[in-house]
């Protein structure tokens, strides 16, 4: 079974920083393409970051400009979010997803960070 | 970019079909593939259909996918509805650049 835990969120003021994780099993995680999914409270998602499954293809959301990093480690199976210089409008949960063929996408429970003074 | 709009809300009684419209604004709906997540609430997303209309294993025949060229518009349908179906549907595609797209969002509700 397919699992996807996110970890690494909590309250931060504005200008601080963060790095979440995703611990994958039930798959061989170094054949997958993995990408993180912002939700703001009571808003819609919000594609952040997209990672290709040995790191050669990196993409982000232009929103973002240069403050998130994505990286992955396949030797433990494991998905990462860098985040600085945060903001409150960053604050939402973040949701790890697998990227199967087709865009069918996997996607774990989340964590919430939370931007404030 | 591409922009995929939504209806806010969509609303029907249990038994019946519903259809959510997913219109791309800039660029052809059939470029790339569109895929639609449900999401209820306190929940993460799970998808419903994936490559404009294929079902996930596991995921009701109730559910179905369709394009319509003419109007650049992707739609889902969910017929003989359950209770357990109100949530928020959300679509989504990406471009050339491999940059992701989702829609705003429509809620159901199942009354």
């Amino acid at each position: 079974e397919v699992q996807l835990v996110e970890s690494g969120g909590g309250l931060v003021k504005p200008g601080g920083s963060l790095r979440l994780s995703c611990a994958a099993s039930g798959f061989t995680f170094s054949a997958y393409t993995m990408a993180w999914v912002r939700q703001a409270p009571g808003k819609g998602l919000e594609w952040v970051s997209s990672i290709s499954s040995s790191s050669n293809y990196i993409y982000y959301a232009d929103s973002l400009k240069g403050r998130f990093t994505i990286s992955r480690d396949n030797a433990e199976n494991s998905l990462y979010l860098q985040l600085n210089s945060l903001r409150a409008d960053d604050t939402a949960v973040y949701y790890c997803a697998r990227v199967n063929s087709g865009y069918n996408l996997d996607w774990g429970q989340g964590t919430l960070v939370t931007v404030s003074s | 970019n591409f922009m995929l709009i939504q209806p806010h809300s969509v609303s029907e009684s249990p038994g019946k079909t519903v259809t959510i419209s997913c219109t791309r604004y800039s660029g052809n709906i059939a470029s790339n593939p569109v895929q639609w997540f449900q999401q209820r609430p306190g929940s993460g997303p799970i998808t419903v259909i994936y490559e404009g209309i294929q079902r996930p294993s596991g995921v009701p025949d109730r559910f179905s996918g369709s394009i319509d060229v003419s109007s650049s518009s992707a739609s889902l349908t969910i017929s003989g509805l359950k209770t357990e179906d109100a949530a928020d549907y959300y679509c989504h595609s990406y471009d050339r650049n491999n940059y992701w797209v989702f829609g705003g969002g429509t809620r159901l509700t199942v009354l």
